[in-house]
């Protein structure tokens, strides 16, 4: 079946503009994550969805950061006013089970964010 | 909050050669423990993934990962690896739904 899908693969933004990154998880998946790769570096948690509830932004960077999964599938990542620093692959993944502390997380290839 | 440490940031080996990557988390709790791989252009796929049991871990392409709780320790090896190889090689902890990264190792293997 069909893996995590990501649009848009790669987005270039001014800065000070705002952004929108889309995923669109594996259907039945009730658990989605956020991650964000700077360069050389491993994916960094973001935020977490179980359905439409936002369980946890901890990882969220700044208040110009933004998630959301309304109706428990697709969800979209909101950066606004980006700065040069969020210049990087974000990453969505989901994962079938509510308890995924035991389960297997699936990734998307990526939004590569570049801010000039 | 747990880390993620990967010993070697670049390898470089022959075909045919034995791969070995390091990688060593700190947590004091129990954790469950994978191995992440991203081949060029892809996207990051599931190697193999550690959570109870037998601390030899086998996973696709060959790849194994041998859990040492007393070392804090999840080390990846490959007997005898292909020039497919190539790729981006992760670990990861998990000690509650979200994964810790180590910032990981790239291997590139030589024909």
């Amino acid at each position: 079946g069909a893996g995590v899908s990501q649009s848009p693969r790669y987005k270039v933004a001014k800065r000070g503009q705002d952004v929108a990154l889309r995923c669109d998880p594996i259907s039945g998946h009730v658990s989605l994550f956020w991650y964000q790769q700077a360069l050389g570096q491993g994916p960094e948690f973001l935020t977490y969805f179980q359905n439409e509830a936002q369980l946890d932004k901890s990882g969220l960077p700044s208040d110009r950061f933004f998630a959301e999964r309304p109706e428990g599938s697709v969800s979209t990542l909101k950066i606004q006013r980006t700065q040069q620093e969020d210049s990087a692959v974000y990453l969505c993944a989901s994962s079938l089970v509510v308890d995924s502390f035991r389960d297997t997380q699936y990734f998307g290839p990526g939004t590569r964010l570049t801010v000039l | 909050a747990q880390s993620v440490s990967q010993h070697n940031h670049h390898v470089i080996l022959s075909e045919a050669a034995s791969l070995e990557l390091g990688c060593n988390y700190s947590y004091g709790g129990t954790v469950n423990l994978f191995w992440y791989v991203q081949y060029p252009g892809q996207h990051l796929q599931l190697l193999l993934k550690y959570f109870s049991g037998d601390p030899l871990v086998k996973g696709i392409k060959g790849f194994e990962a041998e859990f040492i709780k007393s070392k804090f320790s999840f080390n990846l090896r490959k007997p005898s690896v292909q020039w497919s190889d190539t790729a981006e090689y992760f670990c990861a902890v998990n000690a509650q739904y979200k994964l810790s990264f180590g910032a990981g190792t790239t291997v590139t293997v030589r024909a």
